[in-house]
């Protein structure tokens, strides 16, 4: 089966810099994705690694090393909307992915 | 392009009766999945089709059942609803991998 580690909450103040990270265990991992979920909404794509190294995407970015079944989202120059939850996913075969707990992140003036 | 379409909203049954969920993906998108949510186990796969045909299945009871239809849309059915089954229902569509979400279907069971 699978199983994934990602703290519960994080608080940051705008401007800040926030990582989250995330250890998996997994048999026939494909790639890890990084979803946002703001409270009552669904949850939103942010990125996908499926090998090492670091993904940019504007001010968030994700970092993968397979060989220690370990991840990161970077959420870089912290605005108040980035209030959200965040969930690390493994993608394996059929477009499954199992999902961590979240890590709810709370942005403060 | 409209997105990931999900009816009813929200619903509420009551102990033992059934429920028919619908999802309509994005267009062009031959995948679609399902996840419940609940605050206590988090985000959890309930099958994905394509195709018309179920490709995975998580660890649900086999009251929890889905289908998939020609053009794409799906639907999931929960029999005999217990109270624990109270929970976000949402259904994502894909193409290449990345899955978009709809907005969910929110049942609650009493």
């Amino acid at each position: 089966g699978q199983s994934l580690e990602q703290p519960s909450e994080v608080t940051a103040v705008e401007g800040a810099i926030v990582q989250i990270n995330c250890t998996y265990q997994t048999s026939g991992f494909y790639g890890l994705s990084w979803y946002q979920q703001h409270d009552g909404g669904a949850p939103t794509f942010l990125s996908y690694n499926a090998l090492d190294g670091l993904e940019e995407t504007g001010r968030f970015s994700s970092f993968l090393s397979r060989s220690d079944s370990y991840g990161y989202l970077l959420l870089q120059e912290l605005q108040m909307k980035d209030s959200a939850s965040y969930f690390c996913a493994v993608q394996t075969a059929g477009n499954k992915l199992t999902f961590g707990g979240g890590t709810r992140v709370l942005v403060k003036p | 392009k409209a997105g990931v379409t999900q009816t009813p909203r929200y619903l509420i049954k009551t102990r033992g009766q059934q429920v028919t969920l619908s999802c309509s993906p994005i267009s062009g998108h031959r995948s679609v999945s399902w996840y419940q949510q609940t605050p206590g186990q988090g985000l959890q796969f309930l099958f994905e089709y394509f195709s018309e045909t179920q490709r995975n299945k998580g660890n649900f009871p086999g009251r929890f059942s889905g289908r998939q239809f020609s053009n794409s849309r799906s639907e999931m059915n929960v029999s005999t609803l217990e109270l624990g089954d109270s929970a976000l229902y949402l259904c994502a569509s894909s193409a290449t991998g990345e899955l978009f979400f709809g907005e969910g279907s929110r049942l609650t069971v009493l």
